[in-house]
């Protein structure tokens, strides 16, 4: 069952400008992942936060957990045209081998 | 790094055809994925398993078989092969409960005609 929804489906920036996504999920969580994937291929790991975490930061990119919500936020900062690519944010319940993923938000950074 | 490759990038098989679909990973990873990806619907599992020979269905695994016969290898097997099973099919694998983070393969696309 789909439990991730990222928002807004898709967004469009120029290069230089900050693009922010969000994540809303429906049952508790033991941590939120977020992925990218380009055009036609796999996906690719960019950063995790747990439940007891708040906010976390990995290079250019900076995500929020709001427990209380159930929403994330992922904001990449400074984009560049190499960030142009699909994101989704997948949940892990506790106990649970499987992540379940949203439906992703699709990024175009404009050069 | 972790590296997971898949048979195929692209495959086109008819309709009641039987279908392998092979995924290795070299990182001595207990646990394996199966999912596919449609358009509007995202990534759907179809199969995981956490240990050889164990498997466990996933949300949509009707149609599908799977075989874990050996660590590294996770199969996923279409018996009978559908129209309605044209898609891209993404194998993943994770260490461990904790954290799960999940490395994919490439991707297999898959058409049946």
């Amino acid at each position: 069952s789909q439990q991730g929804e990222e928002d807004p489906q898709a967004l469009s920036i120029q290069e230089g400008e900050n693009a922010t996504m969000n994540c809303s999920y429906k049952t508790s969580i033991n941590n939120l992942q977020w992925y990218r994937q380009n055009s036609g291929r796999g996906l690719v790991h960019l950063i995790l936060i747990r439940s007891n975490e708040r906010e976390k930061h990995s290079g250019r990119l900076r995500v929020t957990l709001d427990t209380s919500k159930k929403s994330s936020s992922l904001l990449i900062t400074a984009s560049r045209a190499a960030d142009t690519a699909s994101y989704f944010c997948a949940t892990k319940g506790a106990g649970s081998y499987q992540l379940t993923f949203g439906k992703g938000t699709k990024l175009s950074v404009i050069p | 790094d972790v590296k997971v490759t898949q048979s195929s990038r692209y495959l086109v098989k008819r309709t009641g055809e039987k279908v392998f679909l092979e995924c290795v990973q070299d990182m001595d990873h207990e646990n394996m994925f199966w999912y596919r990806q449609d358009p509007g619907l995202g990534l759907r599992l179809i199969y995981f398993s956490y240990d050889v020979k164990m498997k466990e269905k996933g949300d949509i695994p009707e149609g599908y078989s799977v075989s874990r016969e050996k660590k590294e290898r996770f199969s996923l097997i279409l018996e009978s092969a559908s129209t309605n099973q044209t898609s891209m099919y993404l194998c993943a694998s994770s260490l461990g409960l904790a954290k799960n983070e999940q490395f994919f393969g490439p991707g297999t696309r898959l058409t049946v005609l």
